[in-house]
């Protein structure tokens, strides 16, 4: 049974780049049968899509994000990683990495809580 | 793109049903069969109910069911049980090829 789970630094600086990494267990993420996902959720507020990357490297952001979004992907280390660049408190969320069956979430991670905060 | 459009809440006695709308537009909602619904109680995250506006995944209750008319959707929960109390949000692809969520319905089992 496929496992996702997020890593990274819980506190971030304004103006500072956002990193974080999904681990995926019990399958492969090279199998291009997916996409894998970042979806975030600010405190006591909804779900926002950010993006999601395909095996092969390529990408499709929320527009709303893209000018601050890059996702990557490694596929000798079964993760892939979300960088968010210029973070105001505005980022501040949860933040869940999931497996995606176009188009929808299926599988998802706990979820790790980033605060942005001098 | 706007989030989807749900009722910020909706709450039901034990035994009965309820239904939560999800309004969208011709260019997301109405104009795809690609409507996801998603259950998320306090503290953990999302769990697929829903997706393809109908269908439910392997080990999804029964007692959840979804459709679409036009550019509204809804997710109907029969024989409400307490565990059934949870945030519900749905999801729709759109024809910018972006994902777009609504922004929850608080679900209160009296």
């Amino acid at each position: 049974q496929v496992q996702l789970q997020e890593s990274g630094p819980g506190l971030v600086k304004p103006s500072q780049t956002l990193s974080l990494t999904c681990a995926v267990s019990g399958g492969f993420i090279s199998s291009g049968d997916y996409y894998w996902s970042w979806i975030r959720q600010p405190p006591g507020k909804g779900l926002e899509w950010i993006g999601y990357i395909y095996y092969s490297g390529s990408t499709y952001y929320n527009p709303s994000l893209k000018s601050r979004v890059t996702l990557s992907i490694d596929t000798s280390k079964n993760q892939f990683s979300l960088k968010l660049s210029s973070v105001t408190a505005a980022d501040t969320a949860v933040y869940y990495c999931a497996r995606e069956t176009l188009y929808y979430m299926d599988v998802w991670g706990k979820g790790t809580t980033v605060t942005v905060s001098s | 793109q706007s989030a989807l459009t749900q009722p910020a809440s909706v709450s039901g006695s034990p035994g009965q049903s309820i239904t939560i709308s999800c309004t969208g537009t011709s260019s997301d909602v109405g104009g795809y069969t690609y409507v996801s619904w998603y259950q998320q109680h306090p503290g953990k995250a999302p769990k697929l109910m829903i997706y393809d506006v109908s269908n439910r995944p392997s080990g999804v209750s029964t007692r959840f069911s979804g459709s679409k008319s036009g550019n509204t959707a809804s997710l109907t929960i029969s024989g409400l049980q307490a565990e059934d109390e949870a945030d519900y949000y749905c999801s729709s692809y759109t024809n910018s090829g972006t994902l777009v969520f609504g922004g929850g319905t608080k679900l209160t089992v009296l």
